[in-house]
């Protein structure tokens, strides 16, 4: 069975400008989570989807906005980049929502460096 | 507010040793706790999960307790091999997975 992809892997872009990352999850996974993992915060929460509705969402500016298509894919979107936006991008996926005691299964991350 | 702690960012040890990795969090009421793997330049993997009602779960030569009295997990590496190597989060649910900052452990030969 295929793992979690994320595409890309890296990503350079400069500020101002707007940013799209796509995760493809484990085949028959409904779920999808996306982080945000900084050396100085670690990983953060920033949105769930789940059969192509957001069910939860972590306190992030409105400028990260994310949706999943009926296929489970789902895509995450950051406008107005910050400096402070660099980090690396995680999806996961489970098969259920929230996580709730399914195991979260990670993609390899993109890696986004705003200049 | 929140707040989930792993006790130290760095722990070596010799191997053959034990690891033994501190979670204690507070304000949270988890139903269950997570223990995720990851390694340099890789997204975490799921190493064990425990559920509030279970003290102790154990896979191979890795073991997790549970204590809601105290809100806190240890995690247990035996046997440690510098393949063990990697960074060791955990992670608390309530409606979101949260996940504590990790401890990085290397495993001396």
């Amino acid at each position: 069975k295929a793992g979690v992809t994320q595409t890309p892997r890296y990503l350079i872009k400069t500020r101002g400008q707007q940013v799209t990352l796509s995760c493809s999850p484990i085949s028959g996974h409904r779920s999808v989570s996306w982080y945000q993992q900084t050396p100085g915060q670690g990983l953060q929460f920033l949105f769930e989807y789940f059969s192509e509705t957001q069910r939860n969402k972590g306190n992030f500016p409105g400028r990260f906005s994310g949706r999943q298509f009926s296929n489970s894919r789902s895509e995450m979107n950051v406008s107005t980049l910050e400096l402070g936006d660099s980090a690396l991008y995680l999806c996961a996926s489970s098969l259920d929502s929230g996580g709730s005691y399914n195991e979260q299964f990670f993609g390899p991350g993109t890696r986004l460096t705003v200049l | 507010s929140q707040k989930i702690e792993q006790n130290s960012e760095a722990l070596n040890i010799q191997e053959g040793k034990t690891a033994t990795l501190t979670c204690n969090y507070t304000n949270y009421s988890p139903a269950y706790l997570q223990w995720y793997r990851q390694d340099p330049g890789r997204g975490p993997v799921f190493l064990l999960l425990i559920r509030e009602n279970e003290k102790e779960k154990r896979k191979e030569r890795l073991k997790v307790t549970f204590d809601t009295t105290l809100k806190q997990s240890l995690f247990h590496i035996t046997a440690s091999q510098p393949a063990d190597s990697a960074t060791y989060l955990c992670a608390l649910h309530d409606y979101k997975l949260s996940f504590g900052a990790g401890t990085t452990v290397t495993v001396r030969a």
